[in-house]
């Protein structure tokens, strides 16, 4: 099975802040990786696939890179209401995976 | 407005067993893969199984803690997903979620990867 490592796993930034969460996967992934947010009591939100494709409707400040074993999520300026928990996942191969979740608690 | 919305879930004693629905409106859902994610209190997502749309045989993946106990199955005509759960253990103790997987075609790939949820049943596996 391919581990999703997800770094840091908790957070404290301020808003404007400029945010940066990486994903390891223990194999190649290629760009079979997505992005969720999930809010408190809240279904999770896919925000990017293919490792840095913007969800429509998301808003630009949030954008992907990475490919094959190495991923990041960065928030260019931090707004309140993306203080959450973000996952990744990867779709390479099977079982799917998700990273164990990065809480962004605000400072 | 597309939509998935799951039920069934309650308390269950271990070992016993329940069967989890999922139903779809607002897309054609035979077209769509279909996945179960959990979420035990507390903790992160874990991908539970998926099965796939009849042009792809309806065949299903399990995650290794899952696989044997649990079922995946839908019926089109019902637009509807089944997850049918047995031998339930403590730790299978969570809120399921249902989730279309959606399709995107990018310069020739595919990539098939879940973009709409449920809002999840609880399950909880107690004596």
């Amino acid at each position: 099975d391919i581990q999703m490592t997800q770094s840091p796993s908790a957070m404290s930034a301020s808003v404007g802040d400029r945010v940066t969460i990486t994903c390891r996967a223990s194999q190649g992934i290629s760009n079979y990786l997505v992005w969720f947010q999930q809010k408190p009591g809240k279904v999770p939100e896919r925000l990017i696939y293919a490792a840095s494709t913007l969800q429509s409707g998301v808003p630009s400040r949030f954008s992907g890179s990475g490919s094959g074993t190495e991923f990041t999520l960065t928030i260019s300026s931090l707004q309140p209401e993306d203080f959450a928990t973000y996952y990744c996942l990867q779709h390479n191969s099977y079982p799917l995976t998700f990273g164990g979740g990065t809480k962004v608690e605000i400072k | 407005e597309v939509q998935l919305v799951e039920s069934g879930g309650g308390l269950v004693q271990p070992g016993g067993s329940l069967r989890l629905s999922c139903a779809a409106s607002g897309f054609t859902f035979s077209d769509h893969y279909m996945d179960w994610v959990r979420q035990a209190p507390g903790k992160g997502l874990e991908w539970v199984g998926r099965t796939r749309s009849k042009a792809s045989g309806y065949t299903t993946e399990y995650a290794a803690s899952v696989k044997g106990r649990f079922t995946i199955s839908r019926d089109d005509s019902k637009n509807s997903l089944y997850l049918q759960m047995n031998s339930l253990k403590a730790e299978d103790s969570a809120v399921y979620y249902c989730a279309r997987v959606g399709v995107t075609t990018i310069q020739g790939a595919y990539y098939y990867s879940l973009d709409v949820w449920g809002q999840g049943t609880t399950v909880t596996v107690s004596s």
